[in-house]
C-alpha cells in the first residue's frame, strides 16, 4: 500500500513570496490533515478535512494560509505572503475516518529567508 | 485545553539495553487516546503504540510497551532490547475521543542509541 505522498520535499523562498505544498493521501482515506512542525517542537494541526469539507481550521492563520481538498482526494496548502516565522516542516497525514489512526507523509521543509 | 509534556529533550541508551521515555498530559476528560509516534531523520512520522484511556491493561507492541497511569496522567514508553534503528525523535500525543481526530503533541524526545 502506497503511503502519503508530499511534494516538494524542500522549498526555499524569500519573505513575502508565495508557496504551495501538495499532498496525496493513502487511497480511500477520507480524512486529511495538515500540520506545521517548527524546529524543536511537536507538530501542530493547521487544518483537517473530511472528504472535501473542512472539519477544523481553528489554528490556521487565515490571513495568509489557505488550503483546499478538491474532489476529496489531493490537497494543497498555500502560504501567501510568507513570513520568516513560517519556516517549518509541513506534514500531511490521512486516516480512514476521523476516529482512526493517522498516517503521515515525509513532510515538506520550508525555509523562508 | 489539553497539553502534553515531554520533560526529556534527549535520551541515550546502549544498544540492547532498555530505555524509558516520559510523558505527562493535562486533561479534565476521561475518554481519550494516547499515542507514541516515532520520527526518524527522514521525517516520516510512524505510529509506535496507542492506548485507550478506558483500558487498564498497558499496551504492548513487540519491544515497545507503555506504562499508563491514568490518575497521575502519565504515559511512558519503554523500549526493550534497543536497536540502532530505534534512534529517532519520539512524540507523545493525546486525542480526545469523539471530538474529531485532533492530535495534541508533546515537544518530543530525541533518542540516541549507542553501539
Amino acid at each position: 500500500e502506497a503511503g502519503v505522498a508530499q511534494s516538494p520535499r524542500y522549498k526555499i523562498i524569500e519573505k513575502r513570496q508565495s508557496v504551495a505544498f501538495w499532498c496525496n493521501p493513502i487511497s480511500g482515506h477520507a480524512t486529511l490533515y495538515w500540520y506545521q512542525q517548527i524546529l524543536g517542537q511537536g507538530p501542530k494541526l493547521l487544518i483537517q478535512f473530511q472528504n472535501n469539507g473542512v472539519v477544523d481550521d481553528s489554528q490556521l492563520p487565515k490571513d495568509r494560509f489557505s488550503a483546499e481538498r478538491l474532489k476529496g482526494v489531493d490537497s494543497t496548502l498555500k502560504i501567501q505572503p510568507a513570513k520568516l516565522e513560517d519556516s517549518a516542516v509541513y506534514l500531511c497525514a490521512s486516516s480512514w475516518g476521523h476516529e482512526e489512526t493517522q498516517y503521515f507523509g515525509p513532510g515538506t521543509r520550508l525555509l523562508v529567508l | 485545553a489539553q497539553t502534553v509534556t515531554q520533560s526529556q529533550p534527549e535520551m541515550s541508551v546502549q544498544e540492547a539495553e532498555t530505555v524509558t521515555l516520559s510523558c505527562t498530559y493535562d486533561t479534565s476528560e476521561s475518554d481519550y487516546y494516547l499515542f507514541w509516534y516515532k520520527q526518524p531523520p527522514s521525517r516520516q512520522m510512524i505510529l509506535v503504540i496507542r492506548q485507550e484511556a478506558y483500558k487498564q491493561q498497558n499496551a504492548t507492541e513487540n519491544r515497545f510497551s507503555v506504562n499508563f497511569q491514568k490518575a497521575a496522567k502519565s504515559f511512558s514508553l519503554k523500549i526493550s532490547d534497543s536497536q540502532l534503528g530505534d534512534a529517532a525523535m519520539y512524540f507523545c500525543a493525546y486525542r480526545l475521543n469523539n471530538a474529531g481526530n485532533m492530535l495534541t503533541f508533546g515537544g518530543g524526545t530525541r533518542l540516541m542509541v549507542k553501539p
